[in-house]
């Protein structure tokens, strides 16, 4: 049973950078595509990116040009950051992985409430 | 951009088949995705591949495409099934992912 931890800082200003990492434990890191989701509050998700083992990268168009998903294989983890974060960036973040065999997003981590005020 | 669109809510009573619908120009050719969301939790996976369950999800959750729209059936809706729902899948070029604004499934 894979499970995602993950952690960062809660609580930013606006135009800080939002810094998130994910730890896989318990399950493989190859075969799978490794994302960032968000949930404003009382509001849908929105997928963030992904990347693979590889470290190839996919972004979502609206968040391209702030968001960068990095992977660290030697220990598991994979991370997200967000520059110039803003009051819209207010949400839970989630990591998550989908599998490449079409598998879904069958296993996520608890998520973390970001606050940008001032 | 690409969106998939959601009832905002469905109601039904205890025992009922509840459909939850999502449309999307890109569904013919990429599978869809739905996932459960309670209060206060991460989403959980209820249907991959457009039809297939995973394990440990009841039978009563099925799913179905057809053309551009893919459908959630909850056949015999507990209460424990009111949660939001979210459907899920892929522009026409499989660049990016995205999700359906979500449903609000009560059960009463």
């Amino acid at each position: 049973q894979v499970q995602l931890p993950q952690w960062g800082a809660g609580l930013l200003k606006p135009s800080e950078t939002l810094s998130l990492t994910c730890a896989v434990y318990g399950g493989s890191f190859s075969g799978y595509y490794w994302t960032w989701i968000r949930q404003p509050p009382g509001k849908g998700l929105e997928w963030i990116g992904e990347i693979n083992e590889s470290g190839t990268t996919n972004y979502n168009p609206s968040l391209k040009s702030r968001v960068t998903i990095s992977v660290d294989t030697s220990k598991i983890q994979f991370s997200l950051k967000l520059n110039s974060v803003t009051a819209a960036d207010t949400a839970v973040y989630y990591c998550s992985r989908f599998g490449a065999a079409g598998t879904g997003f069958d296993s996520w981590g608890q998520g973390t409430l970001v606050t940008v005020s001032s | 951009s690409y969106e998939l669109t959601q009832p905002p809510s469905v109601s039904v009573s205890p025992g009922q088949t509840a459909r939850i619908t999502c449309s999307g120009d890109a569904l013919p050719k990429q599978y869809a995705y739905w996932y459960q969301q309670k209060p206060g939790q991460a989403p959980v996976l209820v249907i991959y591949k457009d039809s297939e369950r995973p394990s440990g999800i009841p039978e009563r959750f099925s799913g179905s495409s057809s053309g551009t729209t893919v459908t959630l059936t909850i056949s015999g809706a507990q209460a424990e099934d009111e949660a939001d729902y979210y459907c899920q899948s892929a522009d026409s070029s499989d660049t990016y992912v995205v999700f359906g604004g979500g449903t609000k499934l009560t059960v009463l």
